[in-house]
């Protein structure tokens, strides 16, 4: 099994500031990769596909990247809004998460 | 809209049975995949099956730590997939989500996604 690993699990940031956020998978999922975002109470939101598309309706704020084991989600400006639990997805060979990092308000 | 509702959520005690269902609109429900993604109260995400489309023969596929009790189930007529939960065990309490995601390989990221509903395993 493909195991993802995010980092950092908590990441703080003000407002208007840049955020990335790090995932790393065991083996190579080329760009079989997606990030969604989770509010509480929610379902979650597919942000990323391909490990660089944004999803239909995602600001461009919101930038990925990376390819084969290495993969970053990059907020260039926080909202309000973005404060949330961020999950990357390998598709590669079976379906895996990792295990999410929170963002949250400095 | 398109759109994915589940229901049949519930208090089950250990061992025994529940199935849930996933009720879509708003897309081609039939060229879809479905998946299953759990998560259990206060940690990440976790998969926990698929059954593919008509096209690719309604395969499905488990996540270990489900395979021989869980079975996923669709019904297109319906625009309806089902989850049928056998032997459950305490460790099975979660919110279980359906998705969708497109059955071609390259291209399966997970979206649309239900509202999720909850099962609880306990006596």
């Amino acid at each position: 099994e493909i195991v993802m690993t995010q980092s950092p699990a908590t990441l703080s940031v003000s407002p208007g500031e840049r955020a990335t956020l790090s995932c790393r998978a065991s083996q190579s999922v080329t760009t079989n990769l997606a990030w969604y975002q989770q509010k509480p109470g929610q379902a979650p939101r597919l942000f990323i596909h391909g490990a660089s598309i944004r999803a239909t309706g995602i600001p461009a704020r919101f930038s990925g990247s990376g390819s084969g084991t290495e993969f970053t989600l990059t907020i260039s400006s926080l909202q309000s809004e973005d404060f949330a639990v961020y999950y990357c997805q390998q598709y590669s060979n079976g379906y895996t998460f990792g295990q999410g990092t929170k963002l949250e308000i400095k | 809209e398109v759109q994915l509702v589940e229901s049949g959520g519930g208090l089950v005690q250990p061992g025994g049975s529940l199935k849930v269902s996933c009720a879509a609109s708003g897309f081609t429900f039939s060229d879809s995949a479905i998946h299953w993604v759990r998560q259990a109260p206060g940690k990440g995400l976790e998969w926990v099956g698929r059954i593919r489309n008509t096209v690719n023969n309604y395969v499905p596929r488990y996540a270990a730590s489900v395979t021989g009790r869980f079975t996923i189930s669709r019904d297109d007529s319906k625009n309806t997939a089902y989850l049928q939960m056998n032997s459950l065990k305490i460790e099975d309490t979660a919110v279980y989500y359906c998705t969708g995601a497109r059955d071609y390989y390259g291209s399966e990221e997970f979206d649309p996604w239900g509202q999720g509903t909850l099962v609880t395993v306990s006596s």
